[in-house]
């Protein structure tokens, strides 16, 4: 079955500290990977996406992730976090040709000043 | 350029009543998807319309209908509304005609029913 699974539900950082989300799929065919990102009361936003290529994919932001076929994961990172960052993360995946994406459950980061 | 504009914003509605949601796309987008998110279920999705035609649908029981027209603007239509439809209903628009996720969303439809 096809899945996303985002480990942490819940990730509190200090302003000016690195960040590392995590992000594990389930598909059976080559994925499109996408993380949105969601401010309360606000629809999603699109950090950045992995079609091919190369697997460090660089988005808004600051933000950066990296696929690894061999983990299944799609983490994203961002070096240094400013209190703007505070807000919900969505890992997503889908096939091509389709808007229909699987998302993960989200993981709220809280930051601190 | 306006971004995905979705009507109304807040609805409160009772059990057993229906409900029409609207969203028009970024123009020029002419994919349109609709996404129901909860804070039990998550995001999950509904629909996907390309000139005017359902081109995906996600596993809603059949009270959840929707359509597209010509205008690429959709409505969605829930009908005998049950607690449980309680959420935020996202609609999303996309450039590229196949679809490639690349979502621009509204900022939601947040239904509470009584």
């Amino acid at each position: 079955a096809q899945s996303v699974t985002q480990p942490d539900i819940h990730i509190t950082v200090s302003e000016g500290a690195s960040l590392e989300l995590r992000c594990n799929y389930s598909y059976g065919a080559t994925p499109y990977l996408f993380w949105y990102v969601q401010s309360p009361g606000q629809g999603l936003q699109l950090l950045l996406k992995y079609f091919s290529g190369d697997t460090l994919v660089q988005g808004i932001k600051g933000f950066e992730a990296e696929f690894k076929r061999s983990q299944s994961s799609f983490n994203l990172r961002k070096p240094s976090v400013h209190w703007s960052d505070a807000a919900e993360y969505f890992c997503a995946v889908g096939p091509d040709n389709t808007d229909k994406l699987i998302f993960g459950t989200g993981t709220r980061l809280q930051v601190f000043p | 350029k306006a971004g995905v504009t979705q009507t109304p914003r807040y609805l409160i509605k009772t059990r057993g009543q229906q409900v029409t949601l609207s969203c028009s796309p970024i123009s020029g987008h002419r994919s349109v998807s609709w996404y129901q998110q909860t804070p039990g279920q998550g995001l999950q999705f509904l629909f996907e319309y390309f000139s005017e035609t359902q081109r995906n649908k996600g596993n809603f029981p059949g009270r959840f209908s929707g359509r597209q027209f010509s205008n690429s603007r959709s409505e969605m239509n829930v009908s005998t509304l049950e607690l449980g439809d309680s959420a935020l209903y996202l609609c999303a628009s996309s450039l590229l005609n196949m679809g490639t996720g690349e979502l621009f969303f509204g900022e939601g439809s947040r239904l509470t029913v009584l």
